[in-house]
Parts: C-alpha cells; structure tokens; sequence
C-alpha cells in the first residue's frame, strides 16, 4: 500500500495542453514535495510546500505551477511545457524537520 | 548549499555476499541521513536512516554507519539477494530540504 497518492499515473501532453498532476496523503504530514527524475537520476527537489506555504522553489520555471489547497492536497499545473520535461514526477510527504520523506508512486510524464 | 557524493554509481555482487555504498557530506549542519531503495520503475523507498547523534544501525541485513567527523556515512548489506538488486541513494537533511547523492545501481548476481 502507498501511503501518498498521486494521479494520473501515466500522463501524455501535447506542449500547449493544460494539465494538473494530483497528489494527497493522509498520514498528518505539514510538509509536501514535488520532485522530478529522470532514468537513474536522483530525485531533483522543485517545490517544498511547509503548513501550506510555499517554503522552497528551486528556481523552477513558470510552466510549472504548485499549489497546495490543505493540508491533505498538492497539486501541479502544467502549462507550455517542453519535451526535456518529460520524466517522472514524485510527490512526497514528511513531518516538518529530520524526518524521512514518504513518496508516492510518480506520474510518469510524456511531452511530445 | 550542501553536496552529497555517493559511491560507487554501480556495484556488482554475488548473492550471499556483502554490499557497501559510501557517501560523503559537505554541510557540518546536517543531521538526518536517510537511505532509499528504488527498484526500476517504482517510487524511492526508505530502508534505514540514521540521526547525527548515532554512529551506527542495524535492522537486519541492513547496517549505517555515520562518522561526523569525516562527514561520511555508509551502507551496508550482508548476505545480498537477488531482491536487493535496485538503485540505492542516500541524502542528507540540512535546513529544510534532503540532497541526494547520484545512487548506486546494485546488482545481486544469483
């Protein structure tokens, strides 16, 4: 069972379609995360929302858009995105601090 | 910013045989080094962690070691099996975000 539910699991976009990448938990955790990661890379940190608060943007571009409605909830918005952004989109979820991130199972991303 | 090294990137063993990935940390501040397990196609998955105020865990086949000091900490797996195959990283906590070191794709060779 995964703890951190994403939708959709596979996603096919043309580059000027709108879309939106879902993601919920329901474990009590204040801090969420979107992450991207190509084949046998490391997850790269994008957005790091703490009690519902954008807390980090790692400078990503502006066709990506967060948002976090509650506590329970985080989406991603997809606007003009590239081909290069294909790739597989992790969320995460943690108790604020030194504790360890829960990932969900990815939305696996194609932009053609 | 903090920059986490990991080692080797890929690692090829015998099964029943031991397993060791290292990583090495820059940030003196960071104080929670977890480990993750991500096999192909799934999502990372947390298999031991260890906090700065500990040297060394164990849960089962599965061993970290942190030295402060050197700011270098380490996993370990006895007795490897063909299910342990899969891309192992580890990160480090430091301010409000993890850094993952590159992984380490780990074949178990029956």
């Amino acid at each position: 069972d995964t703890e951190v539910t994403q939708t959709p699991k596979h996603l096919v976009m043309g580059m000027t379609n709108k879309k939106s990448l879902k993601c919920e938990q329901h474990m009590g955790h204040r801090a969420m995360y979107w992450y991207k990661q190509k084949a046998k890379k490391p997850p790269e940190l994008m957005f790091v929302y703490s009690y519902e608060k954008l807390s980090i943007n790692e400078s990503v571009p502006s066709r990506f858009s967060p948002e976090c409605p509650n506590s329970s909830l985080l989406n991603l918005h997809l606007h003009a995105l590239q081909p290069e952004d294909s790739a597989l989109y992790l969320c995460a979820s943690s108790h604020p601090g030194t504790n360890p991130l829960h990932f969900g199972n990815g939305t696996r991303l194609t932009v053609t | 910013g903090e920059n986490v090294e990991q080692h080797p990137s890929t690692l090829s063993v015998q099964e029943g045989d031991s397993a060791v990935i290292k990583c090495t940390y820059s940030d003196s501040a960071s104080n929670y080094f977890p480990w993750y397990k991500q096999e192909l196609g799934k999502r990372p998955q947390l298999i031991i962690d260890i906090r700065s105020n500990v040297g060394e865990k164990k849960d089962q086949r599965i061993a970290v070691t942190l030295n402060k000091t050197a700011k270098h900490f380490s996993l370990h797996i006895t007795e490897t099996q063909p299910e342990d195959s899969a891309v192992y990283f580890c990160a480090a906590h430091t301010g409000n975000q993890f850094y993952f070191g590159t992984g380490t794709s780990l074949t178990v060779i029956p």
